[in-house]
């Protein structure tokens, strides 16, 4: 079984700062993907980025970057320059063999 | 494409009235789910499907049904509903599971039990 924790329950930046996020996770598979999904106030959830485990290059997606540590099964995202649009919940998830855990989610707000 | 589609928007149920979530999408995607998320929580798994026919348990099963009898559609039937399943609803799909792909999700549902 997989399982995600997400520490930090609520986060804020300024305005063009960079914040980071952390997760980590544990897993009993051998191959598997890690995310960040976004969701606004919409609820709508949309994938922010993406890492393949078996990969030691940090997934990078414009602003958006992590920090995968496998040993320490850490994938924390970092959101550089930050936007007023990029206050929403974050989830941090782990995909296995058929399904997908999610954290309990940061709720990250940027203020002007 | 519409992607994935989920009717209705938002439900009030009475404690023990059925009712079932539909969601379709349209993407030929052979992997779909079913999450619930709770206020403040992240999404728990309820069902997944890996193609027509078959389907699976997730994490949190007890009081729901699922049927996939075509790749487009996978309805999640709620039987005798019970106040703890006031949650959010979101439909899932994918390419592949188990994979570096990304799911694709419905917009929810929101469902009260009263």
């Amino acid at each position: 079984a997989q399982t995600v924790t997400q520490s930090q329950p609520e986060m804020s930046v300024q305005e063009a700062e960079t914040v980071t996020l952390s997760c980590t996770y544990d897993t009993s598979e051998n191959n598997y993907y890690l995310f960040w999904y976004k969701q606004p106030p919409s609820r709508q959830m949309i994938l922010v980025i993406r890492q393949e485990a078996y990969k030691q290059q940090n997934a990078t997606e414009n602003r958006f970057s992590v920090n995968f540590q496998k040993a320490a099964k850490s994938f924390s995202l970092k959101i550089s320059d930050s936007q007023l649009g990029d206050t929403a919940m974050y989830f941090c998830a782990s995909s296995g063999d058929n399904d997908m855990r999610f954290g309990a989610g940061t709720r990250l707000t940027v203020k002007p | 494409n519409a992607g994935v589609t989920q009717t209705p928007k938002f439900r009030i149920l009475k404690i023990g009235q059925s009712m079932t979530l539909q969601c379709a999408q349209d993407m030929n995607h052979n992997y779909m789910y079913w999450y619930r998320q709770d206020p403040g929580m992240g999404l728990k798994l309820i069902y997944y499907s890996v193609g027509a026919g078959i389907t699976d348990k997730g994490e949190v099963p007890n009081g729901y049904n699922v049927s996939r009898s075509t790749t487009e559609d996978f309805p999640l039937r709620l039987e005798l509903a019970a106040p703890s399943q006031t949650s959010v609803y979101f439909c899932a799909s994918c390419t592949t599971g188990g994979s570096f792909y990304e799911q694709y999700f419905g917009p929810g549902t929101r469902l009260t039990v009263t």
